[in-house]
């Protein structure tokens, strides 16, 4: 059964870092294409960011480029995202989500929990 | 970036109606459309892919159809638990986008 299990979310004052984590099991994970998807509070889904099941390539929208990164670490079925320079709209809760194959622009099959991320002092 | 838009943006029906939604993209995506089930305070829930591939464990009342530009899901007949808000999806090309969503009420 394929699980996605996030962590490291919470309440951060606006400038501040935090960093999530997906750990993944019951699928290969080095397999597949990996992302990080947003939704704030009352709207809609919005894309953050991917990363090739190999790592060697990520992807961000222009909302978060240069302040978020994403990286995996394939020994430990583990994905992160980085997250610097918090903004109050970066309030969000944010779900991981496995792509449906190695590439990046693909759909998502499966989906973690959400994890609520919240800026503000 | 491919704008996603849905329509409509909220709808009221009843069990046992059949329900169409309709999502078009900025620009053609071919049938690189997907379709998601969100209820509250959960994770979506893949529906459909490319455009008209039904998810496995996903019941046959739901379908979805269209390719370039313009895309339909449709509910054959609502049951209770498919009282929800929809999402459409282009993977077509990155940046990924989702429509605004399609809140599914009962009436």
């Amino acid at each position: 059964e394929v699980q996605l299990l996030e962590s490291g979310g919470g309440l951060v004052q606006p400038g501040g870092s935090l960093r999530l984590s997906c750990g993944a099991s019951g699928f290969t994970f080095s397999n597949y294409a990996m992302s990080w998807v947003r939704q704030a509070p009352g709207k809609g889904l919005e894309w953050v960011s991917a990363i090739s099941g190999s790592a060697d390539t990520t992807y961000y929208a222009d909302s978060v480029k240069g302040l978020f990164t994403i990286s995996r670490d394939n020994s430990r079925d583990t994905l992160y995202l980085q997250m610097n320079s918090l903004r109050a709209e970066d309030t969000a809760v944010y779900y991981c989500a496995k792509a449906s194959d190695w590439g990046s622009a693909s759909y998502f099959d499966y989906w973690g929990q959400g994890n609520l991320v919240t800026v503000s002092s | 970036d491919i704008q996603m838009t849905q329509s409509p943006s909220s709808l009221s029906a009843s069990v046992g109606d059949r329900v169409t939604i309709t999502c078009r993209a900025s620009q053609s995506i071919s049938t690189f459309l997907n379709w998601y089930q969100q209820k509250l305070g959960k994770a979506p829930k893949l529906l459909l892919y490319a455009a008209s591939s039904l998810q496995s464990g996903v019941p046959s009342r739901f379908s979805g159809s269209g390719s370039g530009t313009d895309f339909t899901l449709t509910i054959s007949s609502l049951q209770p638990e498919d009282f929800a808000t929809y999402y459409c999806q282009q993977s077509y090309t990155i940046p990924i986008t989702f429509g605004q969503g399609t809140r599914l009420e009962i009436k």
